[in-house]
């Protein structure tokens, strides 16, 4: 139990292209989902906390205009990279918390998406 | 602020030797405390949590850590280790239900034969 998933594993865009990452929950609803990029070597930096039905929080130093990011249902959570440059070029991981669980501090993260813009 | 520090950004053992990890994170009331590893491209695993129950918690493969309140700590050892755990080791910590982990800035475990 309590799988997330994330499509795609890995992408390769062209400068300048936009594109999407999802990340669904399998089997259990999430009220809350984060997404966090980590570079080579590096640890995981979170970027926003995503709350189903309403705005996305967003870490200090992280463009909202840049990193679009949707929880439109309990299960899906969707970040799109817009106007991808290079720099952008990272691991990024979700992770999902079950709601209505007395372990509201554990997490489930997804295997993750490689983005490589060229 | 709170915060999570692994206290070694390498270790190497050799297979059949003691493997130890360390983390430390600042004081808290009741933090909640996760060992996670993640091979090269993958995804995390969950190797083991402390939610305020038992203080020796263990985990999958072999591992085990202690919450010593005392000493802030939670170390994650091993009796022998193998060559499949081999990877990058985070420390997590959760200080408030809901909120977003702390993330350690990682561990890399290397075990020659």
């Amino acid at each position: 139990g309590a799988v997330v998933s994330q499509h795609p594993s890995w992408v390769i865009c062209k400068s300048g292209t936009s594109v999407k990452i999802e990340c669904r929950s399998l089997d259990f609803q999430a009220t809350t989902m984060f997404w966090y990029r980590q570079f080579p070597k590096q640890s995981l930096m979170l970027m926003a906390t995503s709350n189903e039905g309403s705005k996305a929080t967003y870490e200090q130093g992280v463009e909202k205009d840049k990193f679009l990011i949707n929880h439109a249902s309990l299960t899906l959570s969707t970040l799109t990279v817009t106007s991808a440059h290079p720099e952008d070029s990272s691991f990024y991981i979700c992770s999902a918390r079950i709601i209505g669980t007395t372990l509201s501090y554990e997490q489930y993260f997804g295997p993750g998406t490689r983005l490589t813009v060229t | 602020a709170q915060s999570v520090t692994q206290l070694d950004s390498h270790v190497s053992v050799s297979e059949g030797t003691p493997v130890l990890l360390r983390c430390n994170y600042s004081s808290s009331y009741s933090p909640s405390l996760f060992w996670y590893v993640q091979h090269p491209n993958k995804g995390l695993q969950l190797l083991l949590k402390y939610t305020s129950a038992a203080t020796l918690v263990k985990g999958i493969n072999g591992f085990e850590a202690e919450f010593k309140k005392s000493e802030t700590s939670f170390h994650l050892t091993k009796p022998s280790a193998h060559m499949s755990d081999a990877a990058e080791y985070f420390c997590v910590v959760g200080y408030e239900a809901g909120t977003a982990l702390i993330f350690g800035k990682g561990t890399t475990l290397s075990v020659s034969s």
